[in-house]
């Protein structure tokens, strides 16, 4: 158990439906990253956040949006969902350093 | 952005059997960490390691950084080391996966 825990652990839902996945860090870590994982794009990193604020971004698309809150648990939103949204989210956290630690991931199917 | 390959892309290997997997990245890094996804899905901390050598019992790895490539080595394979093993780096932020080697153990 890596200590980072995001909800829900599946998601099912329509083309054009919005949805929210829910990460918290591991105690003491500032840092919450996103990733997509699907099966031709292989693990794509989305976005970073430290203490709040965005740090990095990559290649998110613009229906996709993500925050930090003060408890340092981060969101990532996804509207407008097409079929190629269907993925394996990932959230990861660190401390200082850039030792990133994994949750186990959301996974969303958009029929 | 840095451009990072693994090689070699899948790997079937007998129980018992040593390998070697690389990470070559196309430009300085601060940071690398090696992965191991499961059959789950779940993507495990093998090691970080910038430069250097580490091991941990069975698995140890290289970071040669001035000559950007690191080298993943499992020695007397399991057949619960199957799955695929990932190298990231990190890049101003942002973090650069390879796309992995599927290591195939069998009994």
């Amino acid at each position: 158990d890596s200590g980072v825990t995001q909800t829900p652990k599946h998601l099912i839902t329509a083309t054009g439906q919005r949805v929210t996945l829910r990460c918290s860090p591991r105690s003491g870590d500032l840092s919450v990253y996103w990733y997509q994982q699907s099966l031709d794009q292989g693990l794509q990193f989305l976005i970073q956040y430290y203490n709040g604020e965005e740090r990095a971004k990559g290649n998110i698309l613009e229906r996709f949006s993500a925050q930090q809150f003060p408890d340092l648990h981060s969101e990532l939103n996804l509207s407008s969902l097409e079929l190629g949204d269907s993925a394996l989210y990932f959230c990861a956290s660190s401390g200082l350093g850039f030792e990133q630690f994994f949750g186990p991931g959301t996974r969303l199917t958009v029929l | 952005g840095i451009q990072v390959e693994q090689s070699p892309p899948d790997l079937i290997l007998q129980e018992g059997a040593n390998s070697t997997l690389r990470c070559n990245f196309s430009d300085s890094v601060n940071n690398l960490q090696w992965f191991h996804q499961n059959p789950w899905g779940q993507l495990i901390n093998l090691f970080y390691i910038p430069s250097g050598t580490k091991q941990n019992g069975r698995l140890s790895a290289t970071t040669v950084a001035t000559e950007r490539y690191s080298l993943l080595y499992i020695s007397s394979s399991q057949t619960t080391d199957s799955g695929v093993y990932f190298c990231a780096v990190d890049d101003a932020g942002k973090s650069t996966f390879g796309d992995g080697t599927t290591l195939t153990v069998k009994p």
